[in-house]
């Protein structure tokens, strides 16, 4: 596609239910990223896949995060019995490959709201 | 992992006037610093970037200046125009084996008034 798609573009939850988050990168792009932004903060790191190779995970805050990314390009993020502190916008990004020098293309983002 | 810090967190110029944003970083195999853009309800887009064998960058009315030795890099904006009102984040990133996901900085609200 012409950018990276996120949907649903808002989500509302209950505590306690499983949400699901999907990102579909722009065409050709091996590398995929998960970020986290709670209101008025920086942008915190989740998650990110690079081709076939094993996701580093080391920025996911608890085991209730999890993501996976079939064929190399739709990713979805997991997020299990959310918590209000789980309330942030999610963006997800794409780059043409990994290493330095790869700019990102981020997505507009998920609202998760979490009541 | 790699520690960034931006300063400052919030900054007004009045339209024409030029805006400065700087963030240091600890890690000095960092080698390359993007700039993103993110206005409000969108995610952010990549304005500019520089590497480490560069010391400075201009495309058009935005340049990246960068100090290795002193591992500061800055965005300077210049005749700045209300459209330019956005929260800006500087990045960095490291060539390592752990992986190559960007460390942000935690942004600084520009506002630019007529």
């Amino acid at each position: 596609g012409a950018g990276v798609s996120q949907s649903p573009s808002n989500k509302v939850t209950e505590k306690g239910k499983d949400v699901e988050l999907r990102c579909d990168p722009i065409s050709g792009h091996t590398a995929l990223y998960w970020y986290r932004q709670s209101l008025g903060q920086g942008l915190e790191f989740l998650i990110y896949f690079q081709g076939n190779s094993a996701p580093d995970k080391s920025g996911l805050p608890s085991d209730r995060f999890s993501a996976e990314r079939t064929g190399g390009s739709v990713s979805t993020l997991t997020i299990q019995r959310t918590e209000q502190r789980d309330s942030a916008v999610y963006l997800c990004a794409s780059s043409l490959a990994s290493g330095t020098g790869y700019g990102y293309t981020f997505g507009s983002g998920t609202r998760l709201t979490v009541v | 992992g790699e520690n960034v810090e931006q300063h400052p967190s919030t900054l007004s110029v009045q339209e024409g006037d030029s805006a400065v944003i700087k963030c240091t970083y600890s890690d000095s195999a960092s080698n390359y610093f993007p700039w993103y853009k993110q206005e409000l309800g969108k995610g952010p887009q990549l304005i500019i970037d520089i590497r480490s064998n560069v010391g400075e960058k201009k495309d058009q009315r935005i340049a990246v200046t960068l100090n290795k030795t002193a591992k500061h890099f800055s965005l300077h904006i210049t005749e700045t125009q209300p459209e330019d009102s956005a929260v800006y984040f500087c990045a960095v990133t490291t060539n390592s084996n752990s992986g190559y996901a960007l460390n942000f900085g935690k942004g600084t609200s520009l506002l630019v008034t007529p």
